[in-house]
């Protein structure tokens, strides 16, 4: 079945730097959505890419979907302490979610 | 807060036991995923009710089963339990008229079985 592989597993960043997490398919993915959950809660949905090549902007955080649909990433400028949290690429197929094994993002004051 | 409730929060069973674990969805969501999230791992698809039908399934076997209600809530019912069966379990309601098809998650029911 569908598989998505995100990278890296963990990441410890000092205040103030930047942070990007990946996200590969071995397959064409018609969208993919990323979701950030919380130390203790649950996932909350960020953004959701649909067209190849497509480059979206969320105050300090930026998302891409490749040009082939097969990969994608989030980078996140100058972090913040609120920024602490697991991060996840999913593959949405008619609203079934098929989720990375997520990135983990510490940031140290 | 997305308005999707759980219940129960906690939840503690011995193997072989049965559980059943609730959601009510956000208002005008007709549209109910439940997902295991096992420690450190990214949440996995259960399965997926529409109009009180299961629509899609991920690979869990047939002791995980589900309900929707004409209010659009749900069950999850897991016979049988076994320890690996231990995570968080997550409701996620959605709208099929929404072309982001943005899943909103409830706070989860954690399993714990000994």
């Amino acid at each position: 079945g569908q598989q998505v592989m995100q990278i890296p597993q963990y990441q410890h960043v000092q205040e103030g730097e930047d942070f990007t997490t990946y996200c590969n398919s071995s397959t064409t993915l018609s969208n993919i959505q990323w979701y950030k959950q919380r130390p203790g809660g649950h996932p909350v949905f960020l953004i959701q890419l649909v067209k190849s090549g497509e480059v979206k902007k969320q105050k300090r955080l930026t998302f891409q979907f490749g040009e082939a649909k097969k990969n994608s990433s989030l980078h996140i400028t100058a972090t913040q302490t609120t920024d602490v949290g697991t991060y996840f690429c999913a593959a949405s197929n008619t609203g079934k979610l098929i989720f990375g094994q997520g990135t983990t993002l510490q940031v140290k004051p | 807060e997305t308005g999707v409730t759980q219940s129960p929060t906690h939840l503690i069973k011995t193997r072989g036991q049965q559980v059943t674990l609730r959601c009510s969805s956000q208002s005008g969501h007709n549209t109910v995923s439940w997902y295991q999230q096992a420690l450190g791992q990214g949440p996995q698809f259960i399965f997926q009710y529409y109009r009180e039908e299961e629509n899609g399934r991920g690979n869990f076997p047939p002791r995980f089963s589900g309900l929707q209600f004409p209010n659009y809530s749900s069950e999850l019912n897991v016979n049988a339990l076994e320890l690996d069966d231990s995570a968080l379990y997550l409701c996620a309601s959605s709208s099929y008229r929404d072309p982001a098809h943005e899943q909103f998650f409830g706070p989860g029911t954690r399993l714990t079985v000994l």
